[in-house]
């Protein structure tokens, strides 16, 4: 079974400072990785998803990597904003079964000014 | 249009109300899906629509009755639930296959129920 961990917990960080937050996961045999940004109270956005075929994506101060074979993804923030404040989730898809995401617990991630 | 909407924002119900959550998406999406979720939880699939036929149930209640009339519109009918049913309801939808089972959520249901 997938299992995928998110590290830390949480984080609260001043305004500015370059951000890492780390998922890994424990079956190599994924098809991509998707990375979500929640809101309280709120839905998922997805942020970025990485096919197996990739290493890295980027989308504005946003930059996340994949490696496969030692099962890591890490989403780097950089020049970090307070309207950065919210729960980051990774989930990983392998592929093998429609809509099967494994969900991390999430990073929630508060930035003050 | 990359959005998914869902209708009501919030819901209070008591145990022998009936009532049904709307969900609606056009982007294409041929694969829908119902979530729940807890406080500080990640979300937990419940069911998984591909073309409009049910593919995955992860053995929910049958108090949760999903129904998809056509592609665009995903609804889950609920009846005699338990106040341990209270939950941020999230419906999202996917392409099947194209790139990769990428999911766009919805804003969400807050359902209560007393």
């Amino acid at each position: 079974k997938q299992e995928v961990t998110q590290i830390p917990a949480a984080l609260s960080v001043p305004e500015g400072e370059n951000l890492v937050l780390n998922c890994s996961f424990t079956d190599s045999a994924i098809y991509n990785l998707q990375w979500f940004r929640q809101d309280p109270g709120k839905g998922l956005t997805s942020l970025l998803l990485i096919q197996s075929s990739q290493r890295e994506q980027t989308s504005g101060r946003l930059n996340a990597s994949l490696d496969k074979s030692s099962g890591r993804s890490t989403l780097y923030i950089a020049a970090s904003q307070p309207g950065d404040s919210a729960t980051y989730l990774c989930a990983v898809y392998r592929g093998s079964t429609l809509g099967r995401l494994y969900f991390g617990r999430g990073t929630q991630l508060t930035v003050w000014p | 249009d990359t959005e998914v909407t869902q209708t009501p924002k919030h819901l209070v119900m008591g145990m022998t109300n009936k009532k049904s959550l709307k969900c609606e998406q056009h982007m294409g999406h041929r694969a829908m899906y119902w979530y729940k979720q807890k406080a500080k939880k990640p979300p937990e699939l419940m069911f998984v629509y591909s073309y409009e036929k049910l593919s995955i149930n992860e053995s929910v209640p049958s108090r949760f009755s999903p129904e998809c009339p056509n592609s665009s519109l995903l609804n889950l009918h609920l009846h005699a639930l338990q106040p341990e049913d209270s939950a941020l309801y999230l419906c999202a939808s996917s392409q099947v296959g194209g790139r990769g089972n990428e999911q766009f959520f919805g804003p969400g249901t807050r359902l209560t129920v007393l």
